[in-house]
């Protein structure tokens, strides 16, 4: 089975850096996604760890520890649009399960 | 570039009538294709998955079924909706190279009074 823990929700001020953690137990694991959900729409695809280590696409840093079962996305220079649930979504052969998320508020 | 399509975007019907969501993916051939189910602050949960015409995965024992009759096109149906059924249905495909990496529909709202 897959047991996926992330926070529920977070504050954090625009213009500040938040971490996002999610520790994960699963079977069949293939890699990391992080997946972006404003409020009434669609998730969003934002990365895609496979291997150990930090991997960063311009203010979002997503990273990955596989012996740990643990990973974190960094958000960096937020802005108010980043207001939104971060998905935690380990991946197997053909499914990914998708955590509760986590409900980032970001502030003036 | 490819896209997926829902429809209907938002639905509401009665306890005990039918349901059928379709989706459609353009711009790819061959493509998994995904339904999930999002209950009001929820998390998301896979209901069903294809990897090909006709080959159906149900991940949850419920009164919904699935079916993929071309290619692209994958459909959820009920025969008789219940209360519980209401949620926001997301479909959702990858490509059939890279099957992990699912890129989502725009979602049907479905309430069930």
């Amino acid at each position: 089975g897959q047991n996926i823990d992330q926070p529920t929700e977070m504050t954090a001020t625009e213009g500040a850096i938040v971490q996002i953690n999610c520790t994960y137990q699963t079977s069949g694991f293939n890699g990391l996604f992080w997946y972006q959900q404003h409020a009434g729409e669609a998730p969003t695809f934002l990365s895609y760890n496979v291997l150990d280590g930090l991997e960063e696409k311009g203010r979002f840093s997503s990273f990955l520890s596989r012996s740990k079962g643990y990973s974190y996305l960094l958000l960096k220079e937020l802005q108010m649009k980043d207001s939104a649930s971060y998905l935690c979504a380990p991946g197997g052969y053909q499914k990914v399960t998708f955590g509760t998320g986590t409900k980032l508020q970001v502030i003036p | 570039s490819q896209t997926i399509h829902q429809w209907p975007a938002t639905l509401v019907q009665p306890v005990g009538s039918p349901l059928s969501l379709e989706c459609t993916v353009e711009g790819t051939s061959n493509p998994n294709l995904y339904w999930y189910r999002q209950a009001a602050g929820r998390g998301l949960q896979l209901l069903f998955y294809s990897v090909g015409i006709g080959q159906i995965s149900s991940e949850v024992p419920q009164n919904l079924s699935a079916s993929r009759p071309q290619d692209r096109q994958f459909i959820l149906s009920s025969k008789k909706l219940l209360l519980s059924d209401s949620g926001f249905y997301l479909c959702a495909w990858s490509p059939s190279t890279r099957r992990e990496t699912q890129y989502f529909g725009p979602g049907t709202r479905l309430l069930v009074l």
